[in-house]
């Protein structure tokens, strides 16, 4: 069984501020880790997959690391908008099957 | 933008009956998913499928479920005679290629069983 843990669970932050979260997962038979932005009764969205140990990306006020040595990713979303409001999931790609986390629930006061 | 779509969004079926949930990937990926998610737990893997056939299956995936790519575009998850711990979120997945590449989500299918 594939450990994969987000931290926190769920984080009120007001708008305007910037916030973090965590993945943890296994740091052997790595593949991917793939984080997603899901709504209430919509898609989940690809918002990054990252392959590569010190890896960096980002989408608009966005970002994600990758640390795959000890087994960890941060999101960060910089200047939090009301339309940030979703649950983050991060997903750990051991062999092209995903195993997720509980995910990261924001919501983002005005 | 292309999507991948499923339907019903919400099934209700009794204990025993068999139900089939329908998906359409994204036209052009080659392999196909489907997950779920019991109520308050994590997002579960259950099957990769790839060239008409299963690649990858989880403990979950036991005779009970089936997957088939009847034609060039649906592909179906089947649940032969369903349990009430079979009520989840079942979530229909595409990607291009195997690996380390996104794989591109439906909105799900509530599947409640009663």
């Amino acid at each position: 069984i594939l450990n994969v843990e987000q931290s926190p669970q769920s984080l009120h932050v007001q708008e305007g501020d910037s916030t973090n979260f965590t993945c943890s997962f296994p740091s052997s038979n790595f593949y991917a880790l793939h984080w997603y932005r899901w709504e209430t009764a919509k898609s989940p969205e690809a918002l990054f997959v990252m392959t590569l140990n010190g890896d960096e990306k980002k989408k608009g006020r966005i970002s994600a690391t990758l640390n795959t040595k000890e087994g960890y990713s941060y999101l960060y979303i910089k200047g939090s908008q009301p339309e940030d409001s979703a649950t983050y999931l991060c997903a750990f790609n051991g062999n092209n099957r995903l195993a997720f986390g509980k995910g990261n629930q924001v919501v983002v006061i005005p | 933008e292309p999507e991948v779509t499923q339907t019903p969004s919400h099934q209700v079926t009794q204990m025993g009956q068999e139900v089939i949930l329908r998906c359409v990937p994204i036209s052009n990926h080659l392999y196909f998913y489907w997950y779920r998610q019991i109520l308050g737990q994590k997002v579960e893997f259950l099957v990769s499928f790839y060239n008409n056939e299963i690649s990858e299956k989880s403990e979950i995936f036991d005779d009970q479920f089936s997957v088939e790519r009847p034609d060039g575009s649906n592909f179906t998850l089947k649940i032969r005679s369903t349990k009430l711990e079979d009520s989840a979120m079942y979530f229909c997945a595409s990607s291009a290629l195997a690996g380390g590449y996104e794989q591109y989500f439906g909105p799900g299918t509530r599947l409640t069983v009663t």
